[in-house]
């Protein structure tokens, strides 16, 4: 989920298991939607994206699966990896007139893997 | 693979000074960003800027200008740096037909004493 504060939501999960990473967006207008790991002083970077006429879609080792009812995101990484741990966050946007490049971020979630 | 580089990971300011910060992408995207971002409140959009020589406000543009003379080069300009402008800096670029997917840099920490 979203982080209030300082504190981001944090995941600690073993080695080897499924992850699965949520996000709340805020508008219902929202079409798209991204998901970016972003590893301790490195820029994000782009995993995987989905469109609102989908429901899910699949990349390596991750899937994203969108509920338009309840405004809810999720990012689900199978097999984790100790080079999986990072801090993921979701982006929104809605293409409206000349704004369509803007996305809303979310605060994060931080995924610790134990080996 | 998209690269967009950030031409400086660390910085160290006194209060005052002019601060050039410069991002080069290679992809030639038309869209470049600069955003901040700062512990508890995620990325916030400075400026953006869609084509060579233009640019628009973003959410937080206040101190802050930008130049962009080529196409694969944008830069932020801090004209007198404060304290409350210590942060991470991270440039993004992304193309025209898809404005909205946007790739980042690596960050420029900045710390203005």
């Amino acid at each position: 989920g979203e982080s209030v504060g300082l504190h981001l939501p944090t995941l600690s999960v073993q080695e080897g298991d499924n992850s699965i990473i949520n996000c709340a967006y805020s508008n219902s207008a929202s079409d798209y939607f991204i998901w970016y790991k972003q590893e301790s002083g490195k820029g994000p970077q782009f995993i995987i994206d989905i469109r609102s006429n989908m429901d899910k879609r699949q990349g390596q080792r991750v899937t994203v699966l969108l509920n338009k009812t309840v405004k809810h995101l999720s990012l689900q990484i199978a097999a984790t990896q100790p080079g999986d741990s990072a801090v993921y966050f979701c982006a929104e946007n809605w293409g409206s007139g000349g704004s369509n490049y803007k996305l809303t971020f979310g605060k994060g979630t931080l995924l610790t893997v134990n080996p | 693979d998209v690269k967009v580089t950030q031409s400086s990971r660390y910085l160290v300011k006194r209060t005052g000074e002019k601060v050039f910060l410069e991002c080069v992408q290679d992809m030639d995207h038309e869209n470049m960003f600069w955003y901040r971002q700062d512990p508890g409140l995620g990325l916030r959009l400075i400026y953006f800027s869609y084509d060579v020589k233009m640019k628009e406000k973003g959410d937080i543009p206040e101190g802050y200008s930008v130049s962009r003379e080529k196409k694969e080069r944008f830069s932020l300009i801090l004209e007198s740096a404060s304290t409350n402008q210590t942060s991470m800096y991270l440039c993004a670029s992304s193309p025209m037909a898809r404005q909205e997917t946007q790739y980042f840099g690596p960050g420029t920490r900045l710390l203005v004493l």
